[in-house]
């Protein structure tokens, strides 16, 4: 199957910074989404994004299907903000990658 | 709309005894998920079912694990005996068509085997 990779594995904000978080695919897909994990552990969709870019409030993500990539934007990170965001490939089924762990400081 | 409901919320059991989790999908959800979350890693398919049909059970570890979805609604997931490596989040997932960002995801089931 295909192995998806996260970068960084941890990040550490203070309130109010902005970030990038990377998505790497072993091989093309078609379909991409990303999922932020809350602190209580409940995963809600943020964006299907199998290429282009899409924005929803002060997150954004771009996929780049050609060169195997997708990006994560968070601007003016809240503490709300915190988490594990997860992109996963989309075949059907979801195949996660080992996700990324936010922490926004106050 | 209801979202994905779970149960029991946290579970904690010996090693070797047997566990049994629930999921209540979204109303009218063909498509039904177990995943199985490990500290610190992200979550892994253990099951799809297709209404009471399964559609893969490929990393399900069918010696002591088991599923499911009787009547193509609700689904049970159990595990016996259980060992210490069992200890995880359970999730259950549906989706409307399984594609094109429909999924929603129940709380989840905290196992740990001790």
């Amino acid at each position: 199957g295909i192995q998806v990779e996260q970068s960084p594995p941890d990040l550490i904000l203070q309130e109010g910074a902005n970030s990038t978080l990377r998505c790497n695919f072993s091989d093309s897909v078609n379909n991409l989404q990303w999922f932020h994990q809350n602190p209580w552990g409940q995963l809600i969709n943020l964006f299907y994004i199998p290429s282009g870019t899409k924005q929803n409030g002060r997150l954004s993500a771009t996929t780049v299907a050609t060169e195997r990539y997708s990006l994560l934007y968070i601007s003016s990170s809240q503490t709300t903000d915190s988490g594990v965001y997860f992109c996963a490939w989309d075949d059907y089924k979801l195949s996660f990658g080992a996700g990324t762990t936010v922490t926004v400081r106050a | 709309e209801a979202g994905v409901a779970q149960s029991p919320r946290y579970k904690i059991i010996e090693k070797r005894q047997s566990v049994a989790f629930w999921c209540n999908p979204i109303s009218g959800h063909a498509t039904l998920y177990w995943y199985q979350q490990i500290l610190g890693q992200g979550p892994k398919l253990l099951i799809q079912f297709q209404n009471n049909g399964v559609v893969d059970d490929s990393q399900l570890p069918k010696d002591r694990f088991s599923a499911e979805r009787l009547k193509g609604v609700d689904s049970t997931l159990k595990i016996q005996p259980a060992k210490l490596e069992d200890s995880a989040v359970y999730l259950c997932a549906s989706s409307l068509d399984g594609q094109d960002g429909g999924y929603t995801f129940g709380s989840g089931t905290r196992l740990t085997v001790v």
